[in-house]
């Protein structure tokens, strides 16, 4: 099954302790994004990577990181987390080459910074 | 820089009747892709439905339908026959067409659709 797979799915931790959260997409596609979600704003885009080793800023990189080593993994660093990072976390994938299509969702990851 | 404004953040309708969802978006593009996602309870984000700008036909999907107004800048959704199991969190997003851009999704606010039985 074509899937995008997140984890955790939630995570309550304390300001300053470095977590990751892990992406993973098992349909070979090239453009993988992390985007965060708050009330009254949508999503946001934080990190995109167009391909292995190619990754950019979206709108919101202050205080993430990210890596692409494998086409398949895309995780979400926070180095140092804050309580302004505490929002519902949303990797997606699409093919990529201007793909019309939808991207592909993860189920979400809902973080609490304390 | 584009932006997405959807004006209603809640929206009720008894089951079985048609609501309308409005969303309107700024671009000085001429092709690009528009989208309604569904976000339930579950906190999936779900397609809904998908529109091209250059096609000038409504895209439909079953009781789901749009009136995209390109000069007008305006994406609305159309339900039909609202069912309980529409009640979710609906958002307009769009996308440019360019190969060598960030295919970034650009968010509406949500509106939250509320089924009364």
């Amino acid at each position: 099954e074509a899937q995008v797979t997140q984890n955790p799915r939630y995570l309550i931790t304390v300001t300053g302790k470095k977590l990751t959260v892990t992406c993973s997409q098992n349909m070979n596609h090239e453009y993988m994004s992390w985007y965060r979600q708050d009330p009254g704003l949508g999503l946001r885009q934080i990190y995109y990577s167009m391909n292995v080793e190619v990754t950019d800023k979206g709108d919101v990189p202050e205080g993430y990181k990210v890596s692409r080593k494998e086409k398949r993994n895309f995780p979400l660093i926070l180095e140092s987390p804050s309580p302004n990072q505490t929002s519902l976390y949303f990797c997606a994938s699409s093919p990529g080459q201007a793909h019309p299509g939808p991207q592909h969702f993860g189920d979400g990851t809902r973080l609490s910074i304390l | 820089a584009q932006t997405v404004t959807q004006s209603q953040p809640e929206m009720s309708v008894q089951e079985a009747e048609t609501v309308t969802l409005s969303c309107t978006y700024d671009t000085s593009e001429s092709d690009y892709y528009l989208f309604w996602y569904k976000q339930p309870p579950s906190r999936q984000m779900i397609l809904v439905i998908r529109q091209e700008a250059y096609k000038q036909q409504n895209a439909t999907e079953n009781r789901f339908s749009v009136n995209f107004q390109k000069a007008a800048k305006s994406f609305s959704l159309k339900i039909s026959d609202s069912q309980l199991g529409d009640a979710a969190m609906y958002f307009c997003a769009y996308r440019r067409t360019q190969m060598d851009s960030n295919y970034q999704l650009i968010w509406g606010a949500g509106t939250k659709l509320i089924i009364k039985p």
